[in-house]
Formats: structure tokens, sequence, C-alpha cells
């Protein structure tokens, strides 16, 4: 069965910095999808970037960019340029190319201090 | 474009009672989707509708089930409430796609607390 972890219960940026959330996955499938979900406390799940595996190149979404890894299954998040609305917790999901189900990590709850 | 609409956003019931959460999905999706999220815990894969029919089930007892509704709005039925039921229960909905990937619109959850 696919796993994912994400094995940074929190972490705190500054506003303005960078900061990078770690996750990690494990597939016997060579196809699939991978995405970084975010939720604020309004509890609605936001996708922020998703990445095709068949893709070399590393997905981006504006402050948002991702550090695939397909050989080491590591899937990281950067967010460039901090904002204090980017305080959320941030989920890391796996899904198969023929699958349903999104598969999700534990989380990882960002603060931003001012 | 409405979004995906949960009802009823909080919920307080006795152990041992029963209880439904609706989900109306986003026009033209045709699958819902089902995650119970517990404190602490990610997501976890509950259960798929598709054109009416129950199409993947998660690891939970059969106490959970639900059922889609020809427009295509979804209820989530959970019997014999336990105190680990108690969590914030997410709707999704999508295209449904025979390849490739129609992403998940999540609707605000309802919270359910089991006393």
């Amino acid at each position: 069965a696919q796993t994912v972890t994400q094995s940074q219960p929190e972490m705190s940026v500054q506003e303005a910095e960078t900061v990078t959330l770690s996750c990690t996955y494990d597939t016997s499938e060579s196809d699939y999808y991978l995405f970084w979900y975010k939720q604020p406390p309004s509890r609605q799940m936001i996708l922020v970037i998703r990445q095709e595996a068949y893709k070399q190149q590393n997905a981006t979404e504006n402050r948002f960019s991702v550090n695939f890894q397909k050989a080491a299954k590591s899937f990281s998040l950067k967010i460039s340029d901090s904002q204090l609305g980017d305080a959320a917790m941030y989920f890391c999901a796996y899904k198969e190319t023929s699958g349903s189900r999104l598969t999700f990590g534990e989380g990882t709850q960002l603060t931003v201090n001012p | 474009e409405a979004g995906v609409t949960q009802s009823p956003t909080h919920l307080i019931k006795t152990r041992g009672q029963q209880v439904t959460l609706r989900c109306s999905p986003i026009s033209g999706h045709t699958s819902v989707y089902w995650y119970q999220q517990a404190l602490g815990l990610g997501l976890q894969f509950l259960l798929w509708y598709d054109e009416g029919e129950e199409r993947n089930r998660g690891n939970f007892p059969p106490r959970f089930s639900g059922r889609q509704f020809p427009n295509y709005s979804s209820e989530l039925n959970v019997n014999a409430l336990e105190l680990e039921d108690s969590a914030l229960y997410l709707c999704a909905s999508s295209f449904r796609r025979t390849g490739g990937y129609s992403p998940l619109h999540f609707g605000n959850g309802t919270r359910l607390t089991v006393t």
C-alpha cells in the first residue's frame, strides 16, 4: 500500500523568508501524481500545486515550487517570500494514475511570524 | 460557480447514536469522495461514489456507509457512534475520468463530536 510521510509536524518562518516542507512517499508504481494541499483555519482543503511523476521538470505556481526527487521518493514544497496568509496546515498527497483515492500525509502546521 | 457544500457544519451526538452528513458536489461533478480527519491525523479515505455507485471503500467498519443520489449529492451515515468517530468529515467532488486526473474540490467539512 502507498504511504505518505511528513516528518515535520510543525514549521515556522519569518514573513518574506523561504521555507521548505518535506514529504516522502512509498510506492511501487512508476506513474502517479503528487500534490500539496493547504488547509487554513476555514478547514477547506485548497490545492496548492501538483506534479506528474512522468515529468522531470519541477512544478511551480507563483511563490510555490516543488523539489521532486523520484528515485528518492521525495517531494518537498518550497514557499518563497512567505506571507501571513500562508499560515495553514499543509498536506502532501499521492494518487495513482489509474486510481481514485488520494493518500495523505499527516500534515505540517506552518506558522508565519510577522 | 458554487463550491462543494456540506451540512451541517457542526454536530454533537452521543455514543451509540446514528448520524447523517450531507454533501452537494460542484455542478457537473459526478464523483464524490468522503474523508475523515481525526485530530492530529491526516485525512483518511472513507468512500468514493460515482454515478450513484460505491466505487471504492477505505479501511473503515461497515457502520460507515453512504449513498449517492441521482443529482450526485451524497450522504454519509455512521451508525452506533463511538467516541473515536469524533472528527472533521470532508467531502470532495470531481469529474470522473477514466484516465488522467481531475482535481478534487473540497467542502468546508462537518465537525462531528461524539460524547
